[in-house]
């Protein structure tokens, strides 16, 4: 079969700094991606990883390890407004389709 | 760039009655598009993936005649929530992808389905 595996909610104050981790086991892979999701919201495109290493664009940063099937996303500088979901999604099969994680809710308070 | 839309947001029906789902990339063509359903803080499950003028491909218990996907241009893509019933109220989601740009899907607003 195939799943994602990440932490169902993280809790952090302003300013801080977040991990979110994420192992995967799919049958096919093409990358890994991160989306956030408000509540109500649409998914909206955070980064994408195909290859082994740490991709930043502004506060988030996103890993991957392909050899140990796992990534993260790093968030610093945490605003209030940075409080959502966050999804992990493998692409994989025709089409490069997307197959998300659980998703992780993050808290941030003041 | 890379606006999908989708209408109806909200669509309230009676059990047995058929809905329709638009989902329109506004200002690109969309090689692909997908169909996801969401239920209150739960993850996006995958539907099925369309392409243009070909059939859809539905994920593994998904009922392709109950949930008809039709993709009649690069632009727009219909579900069809047939003969619905209660447990199909949900939250169904499209997302689109580009030639250029596999890797990042583009999400719709989404439509809230209720059955009463």
């Amino acid at each position: 079969g195939q799943s994602l595996e990440q932490p169902s909610e993280v809790t952090a104050v302003e300013g801080a700094i977040v991990q979110i981790n994420c192992t995967y086991q799919t049958s096919g892979f093409y990358g890994l991606s991160w989306y956030q999701q408000h509540d109500g919201g649409a998914p909206t495109f955070l980064s994408y990883n195909a290859l082994d290493g740490l991709e930043e664009t502004g506060r988030f940063s996103s890993f991957l390890s392909r050899s140990d099937s796992y990534g993260y996303l790093l968030l610093q500088e945490l605003q209030m407004k940075d409080s959502a979901s966050y999804f992990c999604a493998v692409g994989t099969g025709g089409y490069n389709k997307l197959i998300f994680g659980a998703g992780t809710r993050l808290a941030v308070h003041p | 760039g890379a606006v999908v839309s989708q209408h109806p947001s909200r669509v309230i029906c009676k059990s047995g009655t058929s809905v329709k789902i638009e989902c329109r990339s506004l200002d690109f063509q969309a090689t692909t598009m997908f169909w996801y359903r969401q239920f209150p803080k739960q993850s996006l499950m995958l539907m099925a993936t369309s392409n243009e003028g070909s059939k859809a491909t539905y994920e593994q218990g998904v009922e392709k005649d109950k949930f008809l996907i039709n993709h009649a241009s690069l632009t727009l893509s219909t579900l069809t929530v047939t003969s619905a019933h209660p447990e199909d109220s949900s939250f169904y989601i499209c997302s689109a992808t580009t030639e250029s740009t596999s890797y990042e899907q583009y999400f719709g607003p989404g439509t809230r389905l209720t059955v009463t």
